[in-house]
């Protein structure tokens, strides 16, 4: 079955600087790749997501980054601020109506800004 | 609009207990799936329903069960709870045909086994 691998668990960076989170997957099939933030105790937010046929989205300070070939994807958020503190989840699945539902998620990045 | 809505929000059980979770989806969306996130970790799989129809069953044993009714809400219930089904639930709803295929959580339904 699929399995993620997200990188690093944890990461403080100055406000203002930008933050990287990598993820792998192994599932050559998964073709849908969203991005999840979670504040504590609040539920898992999409924030952006990518699919295969596209290697790079953008959305303001936040971008995905997509390698099929190396099966890996990276989240970009940039001019970091206080409010984006949280963790952030990779994820991927096959897509379609079924396998959208079926995200194998990695084991989240604690990112923390300082100020 | 109303989000994706769960109940109850926390609950505390003993260990070989019984318990039931409930979602009710987006209005208009059809299909609904249940994840279960230990505390440190990232969502798990669980349940797929689609048209009262499971469509999908992740690693998790026989204990655990799920339905949908007729008005798309689901419900998921565990038998026989272990101190290791304490975990936030999590369910999700997803609007079918529109080629989005966004999945929106609820706020989860946080189970602590004793």
């Amino acid at each position: 079955g699929e399995n993620v691998e997200q990188h690093p668990s944890t990461l403080s960076v100055q406000e203002g600087d930008s933050a990287v989170i990598k993820c792998t997957y192994s599932d050559s099939a998964s073709n849908y790749f969203p991005w999840y933030k979670q504040e504590l105790g609040k539920r898992p937010q999409l924030i952006i997501d990518i699919r295969s046929n596209v290697g790079e989205k953008k959305d303001q300070r936040i971008a995905v980054t997509l390698n099929k070939t190396a099966k890996h994807f990276s989240l970009h958020i940039t001019e970091t601020q206080p409010e984006d503190s949280a963790v952030y989840f990779c994820a991927a699945s096959r897509g379609g109506i079924q396998g959208a539902q079926k995200l194998v998620f990695g084991q989240g990045t604690r990112l923390t800004i300082n100020p | 609009d109303a989000g994706v809505t769960q109940s109850p929000t926390h609950l505390i059980k003993t260990r070989g207990q019984h318990v039931t979770l409930r979602c009710s989806p987006i209005s208009g969306h059809k299909s609904v799936s249940w994840y279960q996130q230990v505390l440190g970790q990232g969502p798990q799989f669980i349940f797929q329903y689609y048209e009262k129809e499971e469509r999908g069953r992740g690693n998790f044993p026989d204990r655990f069960s799920a339905r949908q009714f007729p008005n798309y809400s689901s419900e998921l219930n565990v038998n026989a709870l272990l101190l290791g089904d304490s975990a936030l639930y999590l369910c999700a709803s997803i609007m079918t045909g529109s080629g989005a295929n966004v999945l929106t959580f609820g706020a989860g339904s946080r189970l602590t086994v004793l």
